[in-house]
């Protein structure tokens, strides 16, 4: 049973418009989601966060909202640019975890065309 | 400050036999987690540990297991391989591990079994 899911495997988008990457999850006591992203050969790389106290969290071209009510999350990167490209995973961490233990999405690979 | 490291990049070994793998946290990073990546399953949480202590587990079989020693680096083994076993394992550090922690991963063993 997936907990955490991206249902669009891959995106291919504009250079200069927006990236809109999608990821739901059915546990409900997941409180704290990131967004992770990765390029061939290397491992993901922290991108951004957000707990569920709050509903939208911003870092430069990055932001990442949060519908509890509708177990759905969405990451924004405005303007998308073509190093951009890569594949993007959602994860997902649960209140009663004592430490790290991710679950993550099954990953949205992002093309960026120029 | 030197990124997580993870030895061997690459691995091939044969159905039965058994594999070790090493990761080296960044300096100060007492939480190492481990996760395996395949086509099929995605990204999943093997094992997190803490001050030489596992402190969390996911559903793998006992095959899977981990140690982490006194500088915090960390070894998993997986023993009487089998053919889907064959993944990328990715190893992540982190300061203490709690859960708003950033974790920073190394760029992962690609074992193939034959």
């Amino acid at each position: 049973d997936q907990q955490v899911k991206q249902n669009s495997p891959s995106l291919s988008v504009q250079e200069g418009r927006i990236s809109i990457l999608n990821c739901d999850y059915t546990n409900s006591m997941f409180d704290y989601f990131l967004w992770y992203k990765k390029y061939p050969a290397e491992g993901p790389t922290f991108l951004i966060s957000i707990s569920s106290i709050k509903d939208k969290n911003e870092d430069g071209r990055f932001t990442v909202f949060l519908n509890k009510s509708a177990k759905h999350l969405s990451l924004h990167i405005v303007p998308s640019q073509p190093g951009d490209s890569a594949v993007y995973f959602c994860a997902a961490s649960a209140l009663r975890n004592a430490g790290n233990m991710l679950t993550f999405g099954g990953g949205t690979r992002l093309m960026v065309k120029p | 400050k030197a990124g997580v490291t993870q030895t061997p990049r690459y691995l091939i070994k044969t159905r039965g036999q058994q594999v070790t793998l090493s990761c080296s946290p960044i300096s100060g990073h007492r939480s190492v987690s481990w996760y395996q990546q395949t086509p099929g399953q995605g990204l999943q949480f093997l094992f997190e540990y803490f001050s030489e202590t596992q402190r969390n587990k996911g559903n793998f079989p006992g095959r899977f297991s981990g140690r982490q020693f006194s500088n915090s680096r960390s070894e998993m083994n997986v023993s009487t391989l089998e053919l889907g076993d064959s993944a990328l394992y990715l190893c992540a550090s982190s300061f203490t591990g709690t859960k708003q922690e950033t974790q920073y991963f190394g760029p992962g063993t690609r074992l193939l079994v034959l």
